[in-house]
């Protein structure tokens, strides 16, 4: 089945820095999602980008399914920011392994 | 728009017990309905996915079963609850109008 790979697997920043996430997959996709699950587990919808490129707010991603990834960029990361992040793909939603993001006050 | 209802939010079970978490959609009909299991600091496993009611795929072989009994309701079971079943449940809805949605989660703990 298609393999979803997503790095760094941890990550910890300053608060203000900006930060990329990458995610690779395996196989061609045309659909692919960015979710943020908080501290408390609740996973939420970031973008839902199986091409191109999408900002909203502070965040942003790129999707370049011809070479078979998406970068989810974080700018003027906040303490709020901190979570997993997770990229999924297909229909029946492959989900990678996660970033692990700790923002520092 | 779309709203994935799940519950309990947490549950502790004993060994060898049965089981039934419902997940219910909101403001949507006929959406894709997936159940995932996270172990404690991993990704999300998929378990079952459903395109409509009685219609269930299973990812990985196991001791849990699905079912759909409706187009807005989605349940997952176990006749035998093993250690290993313990973990964060997760239910999510895809429609076309929302795109992906997730409930809050049941935190399965099995003793």
């Amino acid at each position: 089945g298609i393999q979803v790979e997503q790095s760094p697997p941890d990550l910890i920043l300053q608060e203000g820095a900006n930060s990329t996430l990458r995610c690779n997959f395996s196989d061609s996709v045309n659909n692919l999602q960015w979710f943020h699950q908080n501290p408390w587990g609740q996973l939420i919808n970031l973008f839902y980008i199986p091409s191109g490129t999408k900002q909203n707010g502070r965040l942003s991603a790129t999707t370049v399914a011809t070479e078979r990834y998406s970068l989810l960029y974080i700018s003027s990361s906040q303490t709020t920011d901190s979570g997993v992040y997770f990229c999924a793909v297909r229909r029946d939603m492959r989900f990678g392994a996660g970033t692990r993001l700790t923002v520092k006050p | 728009s779309q709203t994935i209802h799940q519950w309990p939010a947490t549950l502790v079970q004993p060994v060898g017990s049965p089981l039934s978490l419902e997940c219910t959609v909101e403001g949507t009909s006929n959406p894709n309905l997936y159940w995932y299991r996270q172990a404690a600091g991993r990704g999300l496993q998929l378990l079952f996915y459903s395109v409509g009611i009685g219609q269930i795929s299973s990812e990985v072989p196991q001791n849990l079963s699905a079912s759909r009994p409706q187009d807005r309701q989605f349940i997952l079971s176990s006749k035998k609850l093993l250690l290993s079943d313990s973990g964060f449940y997760l239910c999510a809805g895809k429609d076309r109008d929302y795109g992906y949605t997730f409930g809050s989660g049941t935190r399965l703990t099995v003793v």
